[in-house]
């Protein structure tokens, strides 16, 4: 069964430099939801997608912005990185029937140096 | 503040046995709850859910069972097996396609 795609899947990025992550949901749900995981952590909420629609945002820093586009994949940009941008960043995506579930991709892995 | 709380940080069972992983919330609006399995460097794998308008779901070897009135949840895997060894997130929504909040986690090792 096809997945959700993410890439790059690792990363590695100086201090104050910019950085562009893709998420490819699985066909037919169009709901993309995006999450940070620092080191030890539990994964934490930045942003969700409806329908190309920004429908819920968490904390997410304003140096970060997202996006839906027309065929439903996401891009996470991420700009004047710092070290405390290191982490592992998951997309997630849910069908339109059965939305309640969310499946994750294996995730991006950020070093910022 | 933590709003999905995983206490056990690991647990460790022997093959055959049952593991039973627990979670509790804070967060009366909370209305979906799932449980999640992660292996190193991979996404979390959706396991099993139940919604607040049930008190058991059962999948296989994997049960989840809800107690809305003590806000904890937990999941047992009978019988346990080494490939379960993994690290298992509680997780919680207040509506269907709203947000997860994840608790911190339970390493589970199964031994052979």
């Amino acid at each position: 069964a096809a997945g959700v795609i993410q890439s790059p899947r690792h990363l590695i990025k100086e201090k104050r430099e910019t950085a562009t992550l893709k998420c490819y949901p699985i066909p037919r749900h169009d709901t993309v939801y995006w999450y940070q995981q620092g080191p030890g952590q539990d994964p934490q909420f930045l942003i969700s997608f409806y329908e190309k629609m920004q429908s819920d945002k968490g904390s997410i820093p304003d140096r970060f912005s997202a996006q839906q586009f027309s065929d439903y994949h996401s891009e996470l940009n991420m700009s004047s990185l710092e070290l405390g941008d290191s982490a592992l960043y998951f997309c997630a995506s849910s069908p339109r029937q059965g939305r309640e579930t969310q499946y994750f991709g294996p995730g991006t892995r950020l070093l910022v140096l | 503040d933590q709003q999905v709380k995983q206490n056990s940080p690991s647990l460790s069972v022997q093959e055959g046995r049952i593991s039973i992983l627990n979670c509790d919330y804070t967060n009366s609006m909370f209305d979906y709850f799932l449980w999640y399995k992660k292996y190193p460097a991979e996404g979390p794998t959706f396991l099993i859910s139940i919604s607040s308008i049930k008190d058991k779901n059962e999948d296989g070897r994997f049960t989840v069972f809800l107690n809305k009135s003590a806000k904890h949840l937990s999941l047992h895997i009978v019988p346990s097996q080494p490939g379960d060894s993994a690290v298992y997130f509680c997780a919680a929504s207040e509506t269907s396609g709203s947000r997860l909040t994840f608790g911190e986690g339970t390493q589970l090792t199964v031994n052979p």
